[in-house]
């Protein structure tokens, strides 16, 4: 069965700090992977997603950036955070040419920015 | 593209009464709809979808949903809901032929006892 990991659990970052946070997904090949921002009472925000490895499209301009080095690694980055990028940020993955276009949702993680 | 309104932001409603969530989204083709279940700092999980055939789907833990094509509509509805229903729904869609997800706001459900 497919599993999918996110990983830190919790973050707390100082303002400026660098970010990375990684998404694995198990028991799948190829799949569609894709990063959402959940920040309070804003509902869901997809920031990036991913078709496959090295293809990255951005859905609203930000201060972060997404990067698939392998085929299920999809890794959230950011240079310099900004006290806007706290939120609870959720990884997802669905299957290529999937009839349905479910998604899969990981635990998220939780980033506070200070 | 797509849109999807939730309105209603939060529900508050006792045990053992009935609940119903309202979605109504907006597209100009063919789409799959879904809710999704999130509960206190966890991911999403799915709780029905409907992707074709019986307008009426339904979830393992008594929740329903119905398709309304003329009044664009995907409204979640349970009979009689339990303190451990309280959580955040959010009704997402999809077109049928791309696989992106567009979700709404979200409703939080919060059933007093």
């Amino acid at each position: 069965s497919q599993t999918i990991h996110q990983w830190p659990a919790t973050l707390v970052q100082p303002v400026g700090s660098p970010l990375s946070l990684e998404c694995t997904v198990e028991g799948t090949s190829n799949p569609n992977l894709y990063w959402y921002r959940q920040a309070a009472g804003r509902g869901l925000q997809l920031l990036f997603y991913s078709v496959g490895i090295g293809q990255i499209s951005s859905e609203v301009p930000q201060n972060l950036s997404a990067s698939r080095p392998q085929d299920r690694q999809f890794i959230l980055s950011s240079k310099k955070l900004l006290l806007s990028d706290s939120g609870f940020y959720l990884c997802a993955w669905s299957e290529v040419g999937g009839a349905y276009n479910e998604q899969f949702f990981g635990p998220g993680t939780r980033l506070t920015v200070l | 593209a797509q849109s999807v309104t939730q309105l209603d932001s939060q529900v508050p409603v006792f045990e053992e009464a009935p609940v119903e969530l309202r979605c109504n989204y907006s597209s100009s083709v063919s789409v799959y709809l879904f809710w999704y279940v999130q509960y206190p700092n966890q991911g999403l999980q799915l709780l029905l979808k409907y992707l074709s055939g019986s307008t009426l789907v339904e979830s393992i833990n008594g929740f329903e949903a119905e398709f309304n094509k003329s009044q664009t509509s995907f409204h979640l509805r349970k009979p009689s809901v339990h303190i451990s229903d309280t959580a955040e729904y959010f009704c997402a869609v999809s077109r049928t032929s791309y696989g992106k997800l567009t979700f709404g706001q979200g409703t939080i459900l919060t059933v007093h006892p």
